[in-house]
């Protein structure tokens, strides 16, 4: 099925574990982001992708890595799990965010999203 | 630092009902996002727009550039159509608004 794959669904932590969102599209989109919810601050740009090899920060990077190896898959890291990280995450890819690239594909799609609990 | 507003932060209507939701942003763009989140979570991207209007069955989105302001209508509201709407504003990296979140009465 087309779309946008995120695992896992849930996931609690202890302080100073890390771990990995795996985020995977069959769509060939070339646009790949991350994103958390928190309550009363709305989606947050954590880092996002343009294309296979490019990656860059968005609105609250610290703490996450992410990389881009291969355009299906934009897998965000946690490298020692805070928690001022529990949240919702989202992943969403689209073919461009910017409606000056013209595609039929530039609408974007969200995963199922995956709640973290850093105890 | 590109702020995003949107109005109302709720909305309650009753079935049938017209609904106006609306965003504002503070600097130039090239494109803005209407999302639908449901009450399970799940996000769905509504319309990508950067001038004039969109419609979509009962959803209408319309953005005003040199207003830096958008509004999302839904006609003939429904039940179903209760969810958080949330605006996103593209000038060169995705901002949101904290969205709206709308209960349609039967």
């Amino acid at each position: 099925n087309a779309g946008v794959t995120q695992t896992p669904k849930f996931q609690v932590l202890k302080t100073g574990q890390s771990m990995t969102l795996q985020c995977a599209q069959d769509m060939n989109h070339e646009y790949m982001s991350w994103y958390r919810q928190d309550p009363g601050m709305g989606l947050r740009l954590i880092h996002y992708s343009v294309g296979a090899g490019i990656t860059d920060q968005g609105e609250v990077p610290n703490g996450y890595n992410v990389s881009r190896s291969t355009t299906e898959d934009f897998p965000l890291r946690l490298l020692s799990a805070a928690p001022s990280q529990t949240s919702v995450y989202f992943c969403a890819s689209s073919y461009s965010v910017d409606i000056r690239v013209v595609s039929g594909a530039n609408v974007l799609t969200f995963g199922a999203g995956s709640r973290l609990t850093v105890l | 630092k590109n702020e995003v507003e949107q109005s109302p932060q709720n909305l309650t209507a009753q079935e049938g009902e017209f609904i106006t939701i609306n965003c504002s942003y503070s600097v130039g763009i090239s494109a803005l996002h209407w999302l639908q989140q449901h009450p399970g979570g799940g996000i769905v991207s509504l319309f990508m727009l950067s001038s004039g209007k969109k419609k979509h069955g009962r959803l209408i989105a319309t953005i005003n550039i040199q207003e830096k302001h958008s509004s999302l209508h839904i006609t003939a509201s429904h039940p179903r159509d209760s969810a958080v709407y949330i605006c996103a504003v593209y000038p060169e990296k995705l901002v949101f608004g904290k969205g709206t979140k709308l209960t349609v009465n039967p």
